[in-house]
């Protein structure tokens, strides 16, 4: 899925440090889905983004989770302080729109993201 | 109960056999149906879309959606080695965009 870029592929972090994930999504997409796989779990939504806007973030734990889509350069999930049970697969999904109808999601190849 | 179930396998064929991979869901809100394949340490990759009961095929792959029983299917016939990865179904309400709910997956294994 080489249109979703997401980078760095591999990201290693010690515990309260931070974590910055990011991704571009594929050209002429403006909707931004970032989706976390925990160990033996499904993929799991967590936050919705246009340009400039969040419009759904009902799946983002309540503290230490940002995302950010701005008007120039690519989506970014960030972390704070960093705990291991944040150790997962990170990916990020792009549509040219809303609807999914039109718009089924391609997904990038993902961050892992390891808390030691 | 989760949303969706499917069973997570693991499941091995011989090559060129027939695969059935299922879902089931509760929440009769969804409109929209998936089958994503991922490969290990890849993003998914999207396979089969529909939105409506009945059968869609893509060559050797066939989804298959039956909402009075609230169960699809993805068949793949005549199996490569290649088919070898995890299967996620996934599915959406009509308004809710990109907020797929997916099923924990059902790895494959194909065997030459």
């Amino acid at each position: 899925n080489a249109g979703v870029m997401q980078n760095p592929r591999h990201l290693v972090r010690r515990r309260g440090q931070e974590a910055r994930l990011r991704c571009s999504p594929m050209k002429g997409h403006s909707h931004v889905y970032w989706y976390r796989q925990l160990p033996e779990e499904g993929l799991k939504f967590m936050v919705y983004l246009q340009k400039e806007n969040i419009i759904d973030e009902s799946g983002m734990p309540k503290e230490r989770f940002s995302a950010e889509f701005p008007k120039e350069g690519p989506s970014i999930l960030r972390i704070q302080q960093v705990v291991r049970g944040d150790s997962a697969a990170y990916f990020c999904a792009s549509s040219p729109g809303r609807e999914t109808y039109n718009s089924p999601l391609h997904f990038g190849n993902g961050t892992r993201l390891t808390v030691t | 109960q989760k949303e969706v179930e499917q069973d997570p396998g693991p499941l091995s064929v011989p090559e060129g056999a027939i695969v059935s991979l299922n879902c089931t869901y509760s929440n009769s809100a969804f409109q929209y149906f998936m089958w994503y394949r991922q490969y290990s340490r890849k993003g998914p990759e999207l396979l089969m879309y529909t939105y409506s009961s009945g059968n869609k095929e893509d060559g050797r792959f066939t989804a298959q959606v039956d909402k009075s029983s609230k169960y699809i299917s993805l068949f793949i016939r005549d199996s490569q080695p290649s088919d070898s990865a995890t299967y996620l179904c996934a599915m959406c309400p009509y308004n809710q965009g990109g907020k797929l709910i997916f099923g924990q997956g059902t790895e494959l294994s194909v065997k030459p």
